[in-house]
Parts: C-alpha cells; sequence; structure tokens
C-alpha cells in the first residue's frame, strides 16, 4: 500500500531557529495535508494542500505540495517553545471506492531553551 | 462550534472486558473515521462509517473489533475481550462532504491491565 516517509525523525533545536522537514512517498498524491500533534492530544490541521507546485502559508509556518506529487516540505521559520510537538504529513488514499488518510511516522520536533 | 468530541478521554480495563470508546462528529460532518495510535509511532486508519453505514473496516482486527455510526447519537468502537496488545490512544475524525479534511478528536487512551 501507499506509505509516506518522514525525515527527519527528530529535531533539536534552539528558539529562534528555522526548521524544514519534508515527507516522500512512492507513489503520488493528489491532495497533502499537514498536522500537528502536542503531548496527550489529537493532531490539529496545520495546512491543506491540492495542487503540484503550490506554496501555501498560515502564520510562521508554510508548506509546498512537490511538483512530481510525491513529496511535500514544511517549514516552520523563527521557531517559538510552542511549536514543540509532533508533526505528521498525511494524504488520501483511495481503495476500493473508499478514502482514508496515510500517516507518515512523524517528525518530533524539541527546542531547547 | 464545538469540534469532534471523544469519551471517556482515558479507560482502564482488565483482560478480557469491553471497551467502549465514543466519538461525536463535528456539527455538520457525516462522515466519522477511526485511528489507532502506537506511543511513539504514527496514526493507523481503522475504519470509515457514515451514518448507519460501514464504508471501509479494511483496518480494523477481524474479530472482538467492530464500530458504528447509528442515525442517533455518536459513533462507537467496541472492543471485546480486551488484551494487553489493545492498549494504545484511539482517534476519531471526522470530515464534511469533502473528505479530504479530517478533523480529529482529542483521543482515548486506552489501557489494558
Amino acid at each position: 500500500g501507499q506509505q509516506l516517509n518522514q525525515s527527519p525523525q527528530s529535531m533539536f533545536i534552539q528558539e529562534g531557529e528555522d526548521v524544514s522537514m519534508n515527507c516522500t512517498s512512492s507513489s503520488i498524491f493528489n491532495t497533502w495535508l499537514w498536522y500537528k500533534q502536542d503531548p496527550g492530544e489529537g493532531p490539529v490541521l496545520l495546512i491543506a494542500l491540492y495542487k503540484a507546485g503550490e506554496l501555501t502559508s498560515n502564520g510562521r509556518l508554510t508548506a509546498q505540495f512537490g511538483i512530481t506529487r510525491k513529496d511535500s516540505f514544511l517549514n516552520i521559520s523563527a521557531s517559538i517553545p510552542s511549536d514543540v510537538g509532533i508533526y505528521f504529513c498525511a494524504g488520501p488514499t483511495f481503495l476500493q471506492g473508499a478514502q482514508k488518510l496515510v500517516f507518515g511516522q512523524g517528525t518530533r520536533l524539541t527546542i531547547n531553551p | 462550534n464545538a469540534g469532534v468530541m471523544q469519551n471517556p478521554r482515558h479507560l482502564v480495563r482488565r483482560r478480557g472486558q469491553e471497551a467502549r470508546l465514543r466519538c461525536s462528529p463535528m456539527k455538520g460532518h457525516s462522515h466519522v473515521y477511526w485511528y489507532r495510535q502506537l506511543p511513539e509511532e504514527g496514526l493507523k486508519f481503522m475504519v470509515y462509517l457514515q451514518k448507519e453505514n460501514i464504508i471501509d473496516e479494511s483496518g480494523m482486527p477481524k474479530e472482538r473489533f467492530s464500530a458504528e455510526f447509528p442515525k442517533e447519537g455518536p459513533s462507537i468502537l467496541r472492543i471485546q475481550q480486551v488484551v494487553r496488545g489493545d492498549s494504545a490512544a484511539y482517534f476519531c475524525a471526522s470530515s464534511p462532504s469533502q473528505p479530504n479534511e479530517q478533523f480529529f478528536g482529542p483521543g482515548t487512551r486506552l489501557t489494558v491491565l
């Protein structure tokens, strides 16, 4: 089945630094979703991308839908402590006429004070 | 506008007991999805339901697990005769007619003793 691979698996940065993470697949996706999960909570949708090459921003977050439709990137500028958490990419797959989301394994972001 | 609601947030069961997890989707959403998350892992799809119909249950174990989304009331994920391996966080998500963007609840953390 379709799989999403995220890298890096974890990041340790200083407050104020910029962050880049990516998500790749061997299959084409028509939609890319980026979620953030805080400890003990459910994932929260950050950005949704629907068109190859699309670049979308949400505050300090910017995500891009790769031209090949097999990858996506998420950047966070000027990180702050509340950016700590796990970031997941996800994409919908259609099987037997039904849709579900496939998730990457996540990138865990830690910010050193 | 309340988000997706799940209860209980934490559930402790002994081996062999039954676990019932409830999910109320966002207002106006008719699509419900259940996912399971093990520690340090991403979310794994279990089942996709619309009102009174199971659309895709390909991610749900064939035995002991069942799900429903009745005409009235919340969606229920039921696990019979729980085993230690069922310990995980179970998340519900809902979407409107456009199923690409799924919104998640806070999850139910099941611990089997």
